[in-house]
């Protein structure tokens, strides 16, 4: 069965440096997403893409985030200049209609 | 309560037994999903149940929905060690098919066996 896979599985990272999250959505699937959970609290939603542009985004999703589909498999989540309360997993999902695919995440972890 | 709140936030049961956890809910939805996630893990979703649907089975879990209550609860029959995780609710706003979806707290259960 296809899944969503997303890499690294851990990136440590210091404040203030840039990072990239990858992810490779389900190939047919046409909706992507980016979540991401702070340690012990709530699943939150970040950002989705459609059709190469961002359809919706929430408060979180700052000019600080950036969100790329540079070809056709992959689907990345940029921090241009990393918090220490970015630390968290970020998830990655795909979808054709209704219910997501979710990867198995990336922890970001700030110092 | 927020969106896709879930209550009991822990439950701890010994094997065999059933599980009940619920979920209410404040907006109007299209359908609300449960997903279950492993200690640090991905998302693995269960099922997914329509506004204008009661109830839907999928092996040993059964999800009912009360839109008129705003609320969903997810049994889970003859619960194994293996089910011990946690298991959250989340619903779309809107209707289009990439709405972000809004998660709840999330009910903790621990299978003992």
């Amino acid at each position: 069965e296809p899944e969503v896979t997303q890499t690294p599985s851990h990136q440590v990272t210091q404040m203030g440096q840039e990072v990239i999250l990858r992810c490779v959505p389900i190939s047919n699937h046409l909706y992507f997403y980016w979540y991401r959970q702070i340690l012990g609290q709530k699943v939150e939603f970040l950002v989705s893409f459609y059709n190469n542009e961002i359809s919706e985004k929430s408060e979180i999703f700052d000019d600080q985030f950036s969100v790329e589909r540079p070809d056709g498999s992959n689907f990345t989540l940029k921090i241009r200049s990393t918090k220490l309360e970015d630390s968290a997993m970020y998830f990655c999902a795909s979808s054709e209609a209704g219910t997501r695919s979710f990867g198995p995440g990336t922890r970001l972890t700030v110092t | 309560s927020q969106q896709g709140e879930e209550d009991p936030q822990a439950l701890s049961i010994q094997e065999g037994e059933n599980a009940t956890m619920n979920c209410s809910y404040k907006t109007s939805i299209n359908n609300l999903q449960w997903y279950r996630q492993n200690s640090g893990r991905g998302l693995v979703h269960l099922i997914l149940i329509r506004s204008n649907e009661r109830e839907k089975h999928s092996g040993r879990l059964r999800v009912t929905l009360d839109t008129s209550k705003k609320s969903s609860s997810l049994l889970i029959t003859a619960s194994r060690a293996a089910d011990t995780a946690s298991y959250f609710c989340a619903t779309p706003r809107g209707d289009n098919a990439g709405n972000m979806l809004t998660f709840g707290g999330g009910t903790r259960l621990m299978v003992k066996p």
